[in-house]
């Protein structure tokens, strides 16, 4: 089945320390990969997508690509805010028989100190 | 604003009681999704409804239920309630068929099963 796996937090970083949130996956055929943000006490919100190979998803800063020869789309920063302190979830789209499968990873929880 | 709309934003209960959680979602969306994410937890997949039908059952318990009605707006019920109940539930909204239409999420119900 399909299924995504996540770099385990926390991570703890220094203000303008540079980001890496490793992020593969598994799928049939050629999934949609998405990364969420979640500020506490809110619900997800979509930071950055890419929908085929060797597309570059960026969005704040932050940016992924897609790579399918190592099925993988890892997030990164330059250089991080405390303001991004938040929790990350990987995710993809694929199809099943029904229409449209989410999978998410499990998160990571990002601590920035000023 | 992602435009999906939750209520009510907090909910408290006792055991052994039944609630019912309502979602909007965004203007146009056909699919919603539920997920619980209980505390220091990922999501989990509850249940997706397409135009009004179930299109596929995540693990969700017996003892919750869910419906899309005509308009798009989506209540998930949840009945005999247990402490381990207590948890965030998302309904998040998506536009399309296609795998590269992102999932929209409403900020949460926090419910507390005391």
């Amino acid at each position: 089945g399909n299924s995504v796996t996540q770099m385990e937090g926390p991570v703890t970083l220094s203000e303008e320390a540079f980001l890496t949130i490793n992020c593969t996956y598994t799928a049939t055929g050629y999934p949609s990969l998405f990364w969420y943000v979640q500020y506490p006490g809110e619900g997800l919100q979509l930071l950055l997508k890419a929908t085929k190979a060797d597309d570059k998803g960026s969005n704040k800063g932050f940016e992924a690509t897609y790579r399918k020869e190592t099925t993988s789309f890892h997030l990164e920063k330059g250089s991080v805010q405390v303001s991004d302190s938040a929790v990350y979830f990987c995710a993809l789209s694929a199809s099943h028989n029904y229409g449209q499968n989410f999978v998410f990873g499990p998160g990571t929880r990002l601590s920035v100190l000023p | 604003d992602s435009g999906v709309t939750q209520t009510p934003k907090h909910l408290i209960t006792a055991t052994g009681q039944r609630v019912t959680l309502r979602c909007s979602p965004r203007s146009g969306d056909l699919s919603v999704y539920w997920y619980q994410q209980s505390l220091d937890q990922g999501l989990q997949f509850l249940i997706q409804y397409y135009n009004g039908e179930e299109r596929a059952k995540g693990n969700i318990l017996e003892r919750f239920s869910a419906q899309q009605f005509p308009d798009l707006h989506s209540e998930l019920n949840l009945s005999s309630l247990e402490l381990g109940d207590s948890a965030l539930y998302f309904c998040a909204s998506s536009g399309g068929t296609g795998l590269n239409s992102p999932l929209h999420f409403g900020n949460g119900t926090r419910l507390t099963v005391t």
